[in-house]
């Protein structure tokens, strides 16, 4: 059951580059997409989230990208600094049936490391 | 700024045994969760919890583990009769009122010996 596909385990850039981390989801009716970046031994900080009525959200250095029709949503880091280095994990939220709270659904994350 | 707090940061316990996870969620918020990461797997819902009761909950949160708000502040997750394959890094996290976004905690790692 993978509903969220990171396909990409591990990503390697330099200092001052883009970072590109990509994330595919299955399910249409997901209406709410976020990214996460984690540190070892801590959880999971929020980073950057978009709606499915959008395209684009930005946010300083990050901005997050979403492909409707693809089913794709990807997270540019712009310029990357060192301390980007850490796990980046996509997921996709869903309401219950009574449309309150919010589950989420995650991928497996992808591992950046920006060299200095 | 607020933060989701839990304790303890480590729990070794022998198989077999009651372990109480312990969280205090962000104070105004009211939707609070449980998550699991398995060593190397992915980041797993367990359940969500509003208004004193389970509003969702995943099949790995069977009959073995219960949730409580004691009182005003914390969030428990309590795992019965442990196995093995409880090891993990147990995440609580807390969202606003129709909030989407979801804050988490540290991590408790439950290691099952």
């Amino acid at each position: 059951d993978q509903q969220v596909k990171q396909n990409s385990p591990s990503l390697s850039v330099q200092e001052g580059r883009i970072s590109i981390l990509n994330c595919d989801y299955t399910n249409s009716m997901f209406d709410y997409f976020l990214w996460y970046k984690k540190y070892p031994a801590e959880g999971p900080t929020f980073l950057i989230s978009i709606s499915s009525i959008k395209d684009k959200n930005e946010d300083g250095r990050f901005t997050v990208f979403l492909n409707k029709s693809a089913k794709h949503l990807s997270l540019h880091i712009v310029p990357s600094q060192p301390g980007d280095s850490a796990v980046y994990f996509c997921a996709v939220s869903s309401p219950n049936s009574g449309g309150s709270n919010y589950k989420l659904t995650f991928g497996k994350g992808t591992l950046l490391t920006v060299n200095p | 700024e607020p933060e989701v707090t839990q304790t303890p940061s480590h729990q070794v316990t022998q198989m077999g045994q009651e372990v109480i996870l312990r969280c205090v969620p962000i104070s105004n918020h009211l939707y609070f969760y449980w998550y699991r990461q398995i060593l190397g797997q992915k980041v797993e819902f367990l359940v969500s919890f509003y208004n004193n009761e389970i509003s969702e909950k995943s099949e790995i949160f069977d009959d073995q583990f219960s949730v409580e708000r004691p009182d005003g502040s914390n969030f428990t997750l309590k795992i019965r009769s442990t196995k093995l394959e409880d090891s993990a890094m147990y995440f609580c996290a807390s969202s606003e009122e129709g909030g989407t976004e979801a804050f988490f905690g540290q991590g408790t790692r439950l290691t099952v010996v």
